[in-house]
């Protein structure tokens, strides 16, 4: 059973980076799914931020296209989350997520709020 | 305002029976791409309902089904239950965006 846990600051003020990392466990980073970001604003529905394969190969979604980074680190076996100029409006729950093709997001985080504010 | 689009809400009684539709578009659903359904509880990872349009992963109970048609799917719940009050959300893969979707969610509310 795979298990995935993100970390990272629970604030960020305005203009920063936020940086989140998901550690991976109970499976190998380099198996046949992608790894990806989802994140739920308050009130929000969700939101697909982007993934990342083990080849490093990266998708991200268009309108966070210009401020998003996600990077893998193999011999850690996690992913990273990297999103600059952050402003409230991002302001949300982060999940890190496991994609496997032809069936969606089969493991879920539990999410870890992050909160924009100075 | 999403890519893919679901009713806010949706209400029945105990052991009713409910239908969330999530309508897409020639770049998504009607693409031919799989739809998806997760159920969030309030303080509670997501969790995945059905895969694939009509798929149940294991341990999710055989009164959740799913189904499409065209550039729109449903997820039907039968035997409604206090339990089943969430939020759920549809997702599919967009080829104009070159990636994924999902509705906007639709509140269930168990009378």
């Amino acid at each position: 059973q795979v298990q995935l846990q993100e970390s990272g600051p629970g604030l960020v003020k305005p203009s920063g980076t936020l940086s989140l990392t998901c550690a991976v466990s109970g499976g190998s980073i380099s198996s046949s799914n992608w790894w990806s970001w989802v994140r739920q604003a308050p009130g929000k529905g969700l939101e697909w931020i982007g993934e990342i394969y083990h080849s490093g190969s990266t998708n991200y979604n268009p309108s966070l296209k210009n401020r998003v980074t996600i990077s893998i680190d193999k011999s850690k076996n996690l992913f990273s989350l990297k999103l600059n100029s952050v402003t409230a409006a991002d302001t949300a729950i982060y999940y890190c997520a496991s994609i496997a093709v032809g069936v969606g997001i089969d493991y879920w985080g539990q999410g870890t709020l992050v909160t924009v504010s100075s | 305002q999403s890519v893919l689009t679901q009713p806010p809400s949706v209400s029945g009684a105990p052991g009713q029976r409910v239908t969330i539709s999530c309508t897409g578009s020639s770049s998504n659903i009607g693409a031919d791409y799989g739809v998806h359904w997760y159920q969030l509880l309030p303080g509670t990872a997501p969790r995945l309902l059905i895969y694939g349009n009509t798929n149940r992963p294991s341990g999710v109970p055989d009164r959740f089904s799913g189904s499409k048609s065209g550039a729109s799917a449903s997820l039907a719940i039968t035997g409604l239950q206090a339990e089943d009050e969430a939020d759920y959300y549809c997702q599919s893969y967009d080829s104009r965006l070159s990636g994924w979707v999902f509705g906007g969610g639709t509140k269930l509310t168990v009378l």
